[in-house]
């Protein structure tokens, strides 16, 4: 199974500044995975798949970035309604589908 | 517009059973697999269980497998979740997803989930 770590645990950011996620695998995916935002009370939402494209109606502010076992989730201008937790998840090796223990970004 | 529509959750002793089910529409549902997530209170995101868009290949989370029975019913554009011997760690929000390809990948919509309670 491909543990996913993501790291921070919390994220503090001011409006309008950029906000670096990251997701660590305990081995190579090769690009597949995906970005999920969920705010309280909702389900998830996808943002990204195959590390960089985004999903549909998704602002051109979210970007992913990497490959083999670590990837990037950038918010390049933080907006109030981005407070959320974000998910990464791997789906190369399965199953299991494996999630990340999700980061929280909050609005400073 | 897509639409996924959650319904069977509740509050059930443990040992007991439950069947989620999952009311699709708005696309054409034997062309993707659909999964089963869910997400204890609190906490993050765990995969359950998928099927693959022709309903032939299901795939299940160690934690569940063997107790959890996914199904899916075309000709009511309707995915199941066949739960049994429930555990009180198996209390969690339920979420059908629609994925994004036939077989299990990743989940490009998801319903708004229905909560599971097992506890006496």
């Amino acid at each position: 199974e491909i543990v996913l770590t993501q790291s921070p645990a919390t994220l503090s950011v001011s409006p309008g500044d950029r906000a670096t996620l990251s997701c660590r695998a305990s081995q190579a995916v090769n690009g597949n995975l995906a970005w999920y935002q969920q705010k309280p009370g909702q389900a998830p939402r996808l943002l990204i798949y195959g590390t960089s494209t985004r999903a549909t109606g998704i602002p051109a502010r979210f970007s992913g970035s990497g490959s083999g076992t670590e990837y990037t989730l950038t918010i390049s201008s933080l907006q109030s309604e981005d407070s959320a937790v974000y998910y990464c998840q791997q789906y190369n090796n399965w199953p299991p589908w494996t999630f990340g223990q999700g980061t929280k970004v909050e609005i400073k | 517009e897509v639409q996924l529509v959650e319904s069977g959750g509740g509050l059930i002793q443990p040992g007991g059973s439950l069947r989620l089910s999952c009311a699709a529409s708005g696309f054409t549902v034997s062309d993707h697999a659909m999964n089963w997530v869910r997400q204890a209170p609190g906490k993050g995101l765990e995969w359950v269980s998928g099927v693959s868009g022709s309903g032939g290949h299901t795939y299940y989370a160690d934690s569940v497998k063997g107790r959890f029975t996914i199904s899916r019913d075309s000709s009511k554009d309707t995915v199941y979740l066949q739960m049994n011997s429930l555990r009180a760690e198996d209390t969690a929000i339920y979420y059908c997803a629609k994925d994004a390809f036939m077989y299990p990948a990743f989940c490009d919509f998801w319903g708004q989930g229905t909560l599971v309670t097992v506890s006496s």
